[in-house]
């Protein structure tokens, strides 16, 4: 099993351009998580999904889409990259809510 | 107040220490989680407990529900054991709320 796999590793954007920060997970994990990192400050929810077809919101959904069309993808767009958005990504995946795997997420650098 | 409060915030040791982070939480709780982020970045679960005493290895980790206290020890620390190490609370329905982490640094 690969478990949870995020791509890219690295990105530059610069303001107002977009991407998509892939995530993938071969546990059959039905919810899929998406996270920022910020220096000295707790991961953040960005966007969850419960299953396919279904997402909502986190704590900082803002300047970000997501959409959940199969149970092992949870892809994370940014439509109009600003320098807020510079971060560490990491998506995770769990069973039920319980025991979360994360990737090795994705650094992102809005300039 | 944070909801969920580390300390320390960094914490250096020589190799063969007994090392205890602690963690603090004002909320009820479903779980706690222990989490492991190396120096790469990839963070790394460790335990999920919601009452009493788990062990993995050289690793403990104790939670007192009454107090809203976890504890997590190493024994006989080792440098590969150097990460930041993450509390969070929550599971299942209840999203996870995280500290912001314990940096240890373990000297041969």
């Amino acid at each position: 099993n690969a478990g949870v796999t995020q791509t890219p590793k690295f990105r530059i954007l610069k303001i107002g351009q977009s991407m998509t920060l892939q995530c993938a997970q071969d546990m059959n994990h039905n919810y899929m998580y998406w996270y920022r990192q910020d220096p000295g400050m707790g991961l953040k929810l960005i966007y969850y999904s419960v299953g396919a077809g279904i997402t909502d919101k986190g704590e900082v959904p803002n300047g970000y889409n997501v959409s959940r069309s199969t149970t092992e993808d949870f892809p994370l767009r940014l439509e109009l990259a600003a320098p807020s958005q510079t971060s560490v990504y990491f998506c995770a995946s769990s069973k039920s809510g319980w025991s979360l795997h994360f990737g090795n997420g994705t650094r992102l650098t809005v300039t | 107040k944070n909801e969920v409060e580390q300390s320390p915030q960094n914490l250096t040791a020589q190799e063969g220490e007994f090392i205890t982070i602690n963690c603090s939480y004002s909320v009820g709780i479903s779980a706690l989680h222990w989490l492991q982020q190396h120096p790469g970045g990839g963070i790394v679960s460790l335990f999920m407990l919601s009452s009493g005493k788990k062990k993995h290895g050289r690793l403990i980790a104790t939670i007192n529900i009454q107090e809203k206290h976890s504890s997590l020890h190493i024994t006989a620390s080792h440098p590969r054991d150097s990460a930041v190490y993450i509390c969070a609370v929550g599971g299942g329905t209840d999203k996870l709320i995280f500290g912001t982490g314990t940096r240890l640094q373990v000297f041969p």
